[in-house]
């Protein structure tokens, strides 16, 4: 089945990255784009960007530009979001996504916890 | 900026019929179709509506979307209280170039 599996939960401090992955299974990677949406705790979602598995292209929202940089190896079929320069406000919920449609996320990993702490 | 408006909250009795408004702001997004999430505590959200009316496979058609100009509804019939949960709306915005969220509507089935 179409699954997206996420890495575990984060701890960083202020100031530093972190980089999610987000391996995807049980359809052709290069197909769809993957999205990375993030949900800070008791909070609504929050796009941050895309990125085009096939090309490797991407754009981001504007709020995470350059600070935020999606990847892709298309070798083991998975997807990176890194977000550097970390603070407090960064602590959330990560999830990245597959797309139906252009807008619509259908399937969604089950989310990493990233957690910025001094 | 682009915004989608949800009212906060809603709620409803097991067996009625409840629908949660989705407005937006402008041009750039209201002439796109609308998506409906459903995110049931400490899980990741679950496309239940997408392309204003369209139904993935596995949603119940208890649950129903629409849309007229640059308001969208989901309505849910036959409340559930399994249904109680946080539901969004999102559409592409051609400004942002990306997926604009709803603020989000926590569903009470009383």
């Amino acid at each position: 089945q179409v699954q997206l599996v996420q890495s575990g939960a984060e701890v960083k401090k202020p100031g530093a990255s972190v980089k999610v992955s987000c391996k995807a299974s049980g359809y052709t990677f290069t197909s769809y784009y993957i999205h990375w949406v993030r949900q800070a705790p008791g909070q609504g979602l929050e796009w941050m960007g895309r990125i085009n598995p096939n090309s490797g292209g991407s754009n981001y929202a504007q709020t995470f530009q350059g600070r935020v940089t999606m990847t892709r190896d298309t070798s083991i079929d998975t997807a990176y979001m890194e977000l550097s320069r970390l603070t407090s406000d960064d602590t959330a919920m990560y999830y990245c996504a597959r797309p139906y449609t252009t807008s619509s996320l259908h399937v969604w990993g089950q989310g990493t916890t990233v957690t910025v702490s001094s | 900026q682009s915004v989608l408006t949800q009212p906060p909250s809603a709620s409803g009795t097991p067996g009625q019929r409840v629908t949660i408004s989705c407005s937006a702001s402008s041009s750039n997004i209201g002439s796109n179709t609308i998506n409906w999430y459903q995110q049931l505590p400490g899980t990741a959200p679950k496309l239940l509506i997408y392309s204003n009316t369209q139904r993935p496979s596995g949603v119940p058609d208890r649950f129903s979307g629409s849309k007229s100009g640059t308001s969208a509804s989901l309505a849910i019939s036959g409340l559930q209280s399994e249904d109680e949960a946080d539901y969004y709306c999102g559409t592409w915005d051609n400004s942002l170039n990306g997926v604009l969220f709803g603020g989000g509507t926590r569903l009470t089935v009383l």
